[in-house]
């Protein structure tokens, strides 16, 4: 079972800042979080990854709780191509990936 | 494009037919895994090899799918006597053994079985 929750979807209007939240109260002191995100039939993309400090990249910025229980992704400025389906996974280097439902952001014009 | 590559990326065959699916990794990359996708869902785990060897197996991977990673680079997924069920989006991701060990995931071949 995946050891995260987060919402089954959100809507964000295009321009402004997707917060996607995620919740993983379990996650043990050696488990990154990362995200993933899957539009419409493609592969899942890799998006950011953190263990315990805030990460910033290209394509995002993960801010993780300082009891890392739980974090959210920011998209800064979304775009209509930043629809897809967006996955939290916590994860131990190595190991498979354990995929939840993820949560389908909307972006609207 | 992640540098993971997947052929062929659509496959339609009849039930009882064996079909095989090939991966191309990012070309240092030691890790190659295998998920599955059905519609509506997130992926789920297959199978995993670091070079060569294949060190774990889901217990989705029922005695009719097989995979290889001969010489440790390309690898096949081999589904024999397919059926229905077997109709899926099968996903194959690499990494590079390391701290982190992020997977780059390939752009998947669609399989329906008839």
């Amino acid at each position: 079972d995946a050891k995260t929750t987060q919402p089954t979807s959100m809507d964000c209007a295009e321009g402004r800042a997707a917060n996607l939240p995620c919740n993983h109260s379990t996650i043990s002191g050696n488990e990154y979080v990362y995200w993933y995100r899957q539009i419409h039939s493609q592969g899942p993309q890799y998006i950011i990854h953190g263990l315990k400090n805030n990460e910033t990249n290209e394509m995002a910025s993960l801010i993780i709780t300082e009891d890392r229980k739980s974090s959210t992704l920011i998209l800064p400025h979304a775009t209509l191509r930043d629809t897809a389906v967006y996955y939290c996974i916590v994860n131990n280097a190595g190991n498979m990936l354990t995929f939840g439902g993820g949560t389908r952001l909307m972006v609207k014009p | 494009d992640t540098g993971v590559s997947q052929n062929p990326r659509h496959k339609i065959t009849k039930r009882g037919q064996n079909v095989t699916f090939r991966c191309d990794p990012i070309s240092e990359h030691n890790r190659l895994y295998w998920y599955r996708q059905t519609l509506g869902q997130g992926p789920e785990f297959l199978t995993y090899f670091q070079n060569e060897a294949q060190l774990e197996k889901s217990r989705l991977l029922s005695d009719r799918f097989s995979a290889e990673r001969p010489k440790g680079s390309f690898s096949t997924l081999e589904i024999q006597r397919t059926e229905q069920g077997d109709s899926a989006m099968y996903l194959c991701a690499s990494s590079l053994a390391q701290s982190t060990d992020t997977q780059y995931f390939g752009p998947g071949t669609r399989l329906t079985v008839l």
